[in-house]
């Protein structure tokens, strides 16, 4: 089974400051079948952005996604208040499996 | 609108049965996959299986195969997540999920197993 290995654990930064975690592959997954997710405490998680790149429908473009093989990265530009929750990675390919989650958290 | 609606939490003995839901809405319910995420008490998410209800195809991770059975009904746009018989380490919040890539998520059930 492909396993994903998200980096950092915990990523503590500042509103307005730029944030990139990583999600990296064991075997190559190709680039369609990557998708990000965002999950704050007590709600259930969201889609942010599929097919390692393409953004869901209502997500600011201060989130962008790139990557492809085996080494991905989620972006936020510009951090708002709001962002600061738990992502994790996500493969649908050949098999389904998470990563194990960054906490962005404020600084 | 989408919307994937589960039914409520559930307390449980270890042993006993236990089906929950998620109803579909606001989209072709026979044309997308449902899946079912676990997420244990302050733990990371994990993708249980799927259920194509067009045709009730089945996909099951393999932790997972042989210990839940998942099943739609079309005719209600209604997918289940199955036990027969419950476990504590089955305490979890669960998720139905549309398509295999999550791209809508219930608001989760909470299932506690304890004697």
């Amino acid at each position: 089974d492909i396993v994903l290995t998200q980096s950092p654990g915990t990523l503590s930064l500042s509103p307005g400051e730029r944030a990139s975690l990583s999600c990296r592959a064991s075997q190559s997954v190709g680039s369609r079948y990557l998708g990000w997710y965002q999950q704050k405490p007590g709600q259930a998680p969201r889609l942010l952005i599929y097919a390692a790149s393409s953004r869901a429908a209502g997500i600011p473009d201060r989130f962008s996604g790139s990557g492809s093989g085996t080494d991905f990265t989620l972006t936020i530009s510009r951090l708002e208040p709001e962002d600061f929750a738990v992502y994790y990675c996500h493969h649908y390919g050949s098999s389904y499996t998470f990563g194990q989650g960054t906490k962005l958290e404020i600084k | 609108e989408v919307q994937l609606v589960q039914s409520g939490a559930e307390v449980k003995k270890p042993g006993e049965s236990l089906k929950i839901s998620c109803k579909g809405s606001g989209y072709s319910f026979t044309s997308y996959w449902i899946g079912w995420v676990r997420q244990m008490p302050g733990k990371g998410l994990e993708c249980m299986g799927f259920i194509y209800p067009g045709d009730s195809e089945t996909m099951y991770s393999p932790s997972f195969q042989g210990q839940v059975t998942i099943s739609a009904d079309k005719s209600i746009s209604t997918a289940y997540l199955q036990w027969n018989s419950l476990k504590a380490s089955d305490t979890a919040m669960y998720y139905c999920v549309r398509g295999r890539d999550l791209d809508y998520w219930g608001q989760g059930t909470l299932v506690t197993v304890s004697s």
